[in-house]
């Protein structure tokens, strides 16, 4: 079945400093892949996804970025924090089996940022 | 373009009370229709799904059903426990979407 890792699981990072959260996936190839941000309380917010290598797109105008250097591999970026980038990071793919989004996705265990 | 809206949280409920969370929809066509839950701490999980209309979606207890005439998905569960003290989204895929569009989450607390 599908695994995907996050790391690191959480981090303490201050304004102005860069930032890189990792995803990788297993047990299934050439999958979509999605950045989601969920605010303390709040709902989610897509911010990236990824059809294919070196293929992103964005969701919302912001001060993050994403690349994906390998299939399985996405990573999201920043060059500098800012306050408002506090979150839970979460990555996903598609419900193995199913294309696009109509199966459902699947969620990683998140990264909980803390900008100070 | 595609919605999804939850009621309003937070929900409080005494352990074995009954459970309604609603969530209504607009979406051009037939998309598929889902239920997440997150627990304290960590990465959503799919609770349940039904991507047509009429169909039920059911997992651990808890229940939807497709209701193309009136645009809706509400969560059941006849009785609730203390472990599903969880954050709830409702959440749809359109036709031939690459992308979920999810309502804004439902935070549930069940009291022993």
């Amino acid at each position: 079945s599908q695994t995907i890792h996050q790391w690191p699981a959480t981090l303490v990072q201050p304004v102005g400093s860069p930032l890189s959260l990792e995803c990788t996936v297993e047990g299934t190839s050439n999958p979509n892949l999605y950045w989601y941000r969920q605010a303390a309380g709040r709902g989610l917010q897509l911010l990236f996804y990824s059809v294919g290598i070196g293929q992103i797109s964005s969701e919302v105008p912001q001060n993050l970025s994403a690349s994906r250097p390998q299939d399985r591999q996405f990573i999201l970026s920043s060059k500098k924090l800012l306050l408002s980038d506090s979150g839970f990071y979460l990555c996903a793919c598609p419900v193995r089996g199913s294309g696009g989004a109509a199966g459902g996705q699947y969620f990683g265990p998140g990264t909980r940022l803390t900008v100070t | 373009g595609d919605s999804v809206t939850q009621m309003e949280g937070p929900v409080t409920l005494s352990e074995e009370a009954c459970l309604t969370i609603n969530c209504t929809y607009t979406a051009t066509g037939y998309p598929s229709l889902f239920w997440y839950v997150q627990y304290p701490g960590e990465g959503l999980q799919l609770l349940l799904k039904a991507t047509k209309a009429d169909d039920k979606g059911s997992n651990k207890g808890f229940e939807a059903t497709y209701r193309k005439e009136t645009t809706s998905f509400h969560l059941e569960k006849g009785s609730v426990q203390v472990s599903d003290s969880a954050v709830y989204f409702c959440a749809l895929s359109g036709v031939g979407a690459q992308k979920l569009v999810f309502g804004q989450g439902t935070r549930l607390t069940i009291n022993p």
